[in-house]
């Protein structure tokens, strides 16, 4: 049974740079899309990007420029880092495991899930 | 980027009976579209893949339906512990992946 515990979080000021991560526990960690998802009352869920157990990540083209997910597979743990954030940001972030498929992915186990802030 | 539009926002249906939630696609996206149930504080959890596909341990009281643009999610027998907000997502086109803005549940 994979766990994913989320690390990170708290209230940022605008300009400065949101840092969260992920360690995975139980369960292969090869074979999966490693993701950050986040969840506004405005937007709703919003996908992030994710990264493979190669290191190959993909992002949403609307946070491309900010955001960069990282891998270490030897301590079973993903991070995000998105830079100059503003309080658009202000979100609650998800790390999640997604299943490689031909097309794709889906989303099977979530992290608990950390509130991240952002005010002045 | 694929628009997902779900509706109704709101649905409260009795106890027992059968709740339907829609999900339609902005462009074809064939069976690519999975359903996440969200009870409150928590994360969202997967229920169907593939359009159809129930996951793991998930109860057959929920099935889904359709493919191309048009698909439903059928909850029976609802009791209490399904009030939650559902999401579809669709995983064709991408990226990014995207959701829908979710369809709450209410028990009357």
């Amino acid at each position: 049974q994979v766990q994913l515990q989320q690390r990170g979080a708290g209230v940022l000021k605008p300009s400065e740079t949101l840092s969260l991560t992920c360690v995975v526990s139980g369960g292969s960690f090869s074979g999966y899309y490693w993701s950050w998802i986040r969840q506004t009352p405005g937007k709703g869920l919003e996908w992030i990007g994710h990264i493979n157990h190669g290191g190959t990540t993909y992002y949403n083209p609307s946070l491309e420029s900010r955001a960069t997910i990282s891998i270490d597979t030897f301590q079973r743990q993903f991070s995000l880092i998105m830079s100059s954030v503003a309080a658009a940001d202000t979100a609650i972030y998800y790390c999640a495991r997604g299943r490689v498929l031909v097309l794709g992915t889906y989303i099977d186990s979530w992290g608990q899930g950390s509130l991240v802030t952002v005010s002045s | 980027e694929i628009l997902l539009t779900q509706s109704p926002a709101t649905l409260s249906v009795s106890p027992g009976e059968t709740a339907t939630l829609s999900c339609r696609a902005s462009q074809t996206i064939r069976n690519n579209l999975a359903w996440y149930q969200q009870k409150p504080g928590q994360a969202p959890s997967l229920l169907i893949y593939h359009a159809s596909t129930r996951a793991t341990g998930v109860t057959a009281k929920f099935s889904g339906t359709g493919s191309g643009t048009e698909f439903t999610l059928t909850i029976s027998s609802l009791q209490s512990e399904d009030v939650a907000v559902y999401y579809c997502q669709q995983y064709n086109n991408w990226p990014p992946y995207t959701f829908g803005q979710g369809t709450k549940l209410e028990i009357k």
